[in-house]
């Protein structure tokens, strides 16, 4: 059976500090996969997704990168986090043509 | 402009009861997926629909492409089937990103 693990679960910090967020899916070879975005209450937006390793493409530009270091895992960081950063940030993944899946997201907070 | 519009954006049903979720789209999509976010925040997948119906227990899905529309219909309602369900749907210019609802608020009263 696939799993997809997040972490962390949830991460408080400061304005202008780094971020790495982390996903890693078990169970599928090459997945593509995705890294989305959720304000409170709001609805998502696709920020990167991956179709092979090695290679992003960015959806939208909010001062973050992702980056694919194995088959398995999906990183989305930034060197210096905004106040607009906070929100909700899931990972998922897909075959070609098939369901979308999801980890249980990180919830960050910028203060 | 918004290609998928969402509606209602909110409903409150009482357990036992049921009623119809609907997408419409501005342009034409190839498919049509429906999540469930429940109040961890994690979002289930409920259908994947390229055409046609869909059944799974007390939710059925149904995608007319030609007519630009999705419904999720949830029948018998029960508590555990509040949360914020949105589509997603696939344009046909990209196989990687998904046109997103604004998602429709539902509480299941007892």
């Amino acid at each position: 059976a696939q799993t997809i693990h997040q972490w962390p679960v949830a991460e408080i910090k400061a304005v202008g500090s780094p971020l790495s967020l982390g996903c890693t899916i078990k169970g599928k070879s090459s997945p593509n996969l995705y890294w989305y975005w959720q304000a409170t209450g709001g609805t998502l937006q696709q920020l990167f997704y991956s179709i092979t390793v090695g290679q992003v493409e960015s959806v939208v530009q909010l001062n973050l990168s992702a980056s694919r270091p194995k088959d398995d895992q999906f990183i989305l960081s930034t060197e210096k986090l905004l106040l607009s950063h906070s929100g909700f940030y899931l990972c998922a993944w897909s075959l070609e043509g098939e369901r979308l899946f999801f980890g249980h997201g990180t919830k960050l907070s910028v203060l | 402009g918004d290609q998928v519009e969402q509606s209602p954006s909110a409903l409150s049903l009482h357990e036992g009861t049921g009623s119809a979720l609907r997408c419409n789209f501005t342009t034409t999509m190839r498919a049509v997926q429906w999540f469930q976010q429940n109040s961890r925040g994690s979002l289930i997948n409920l259908f994947y629909l390229a055409s046609g119906t869909k059944e799974n227990g007390r939710l059925k899905s149904t995608f007319n492409s030609k007519e630009s529309y999705s419904t999720l219909h949830i029948r018998d309602a029960q508590l555990e089937d509040s949360g914020t369900y949105f589509c997603a749907a696939e344009a046909g210019d990209s196989n990687y990103q998904l046109i997103w609802g604004s998602g429709t608020k539902l509480i299941i009263k007892p």
